[in-house]
């Protein structure tokens, strides 16, 4: 159980693109949801906290108007860069809480490598 | 501030034991998480410690000691595919989960 799968595993896109990812929970239901971003040999870090039905709270120093984040179910949010650059390239990982378990443990979705060009 | 502190790297031998160690302090305690992050992969849970104690799940143990703000993960009968990174973090009184900058494990033949 607590499987979270998230789409697409890499995308190569041009720089000014928007770029779309998927966050589900397969077999349960997850009121809240995270996104973090991890660049090479670095720690994660938390961009934003997703609950679903409200707005996402963003941590300090990432623009929510350029990564949006939507939570509209109780097992999808979807992570939006918007007119992504080269510098957007990374690893993005989200992670969703089992509110139905005893822990509060997040799993982990198997990340989306974005390279913009 | 709030702040987690483990070993940048550490090294062992393929069969042996190997203990990883993380302090804490945070603003307030709801529990201590174990992960394991194998390059280029994203993190996979290990264990939750929320009492005082050991708990033992296979290869892998954890012990919390809250009194100290003392965490460690014990790995047994190393294999190579533990090489990877382990990640502690503690979920604050917010819920909010802080994290470690994760400790690179080298298992050597």
């Amino acid at each position: 159980g607590a499987v979270v799968s998230q789409h697409p595993s890499w995308v190569i896109c041009k720089s000014g693109t928007s770029v779309k990812i998927e966050c589900r929970s397969l077999d349960f239901q997850a009121t809240t949801m995270f996104w973090y971003r991890q660049f090479p040999k670095q720690s994660l870090m938390l961009m934003a906290t997703s609950n679903e039905g409200s707005k996402a709270t963003y941590e300090q120093g990432v623009e929510k108007d350029k990564f949006l984040i939507n939570h509209a179910s109780l097992t999808l949010s979807t992570l939006t860069v918007t007119s992504a650059h080269p510098e957007d390239s990374s690893f993005y990982i989200c992670s969703a809480r089992d509110g139905g378990r005893e822990t509060d443990t997040q799993y982990f979705g198997p990340g989306t490598r974005l390279t913009v060009l | 501030g709030q702040n987690i502190d483990q070993p940048t790297e550490m090294t062992a031998t393929e069969g042996a034991i190997v203990q990883i160690n993380c302090t804490y302090q945070t603003s307030g305690f709801n529990g201590l998480f174990w992960y394991q992050q194998h390059a280029g992969e994203a993190p996979t849970f290990l264990s939750y410690n929320v009492l005082d104690g050991l708990e033992e799940k296979g290869r892998f143990s954890s012990f919390l000691s809250r009194s100290k703000g003392y965490s460690y993960l014990l790995l047994k009968e190393l294999q190579m595919k533990d090489s990877a990174s382990y990640l502690c973090a503690v979920l604050d009184s917010n819920y909010q989960l802080i994290w470690g900058a994760g400790t690179k494990l080298i298992i050597k033949p």
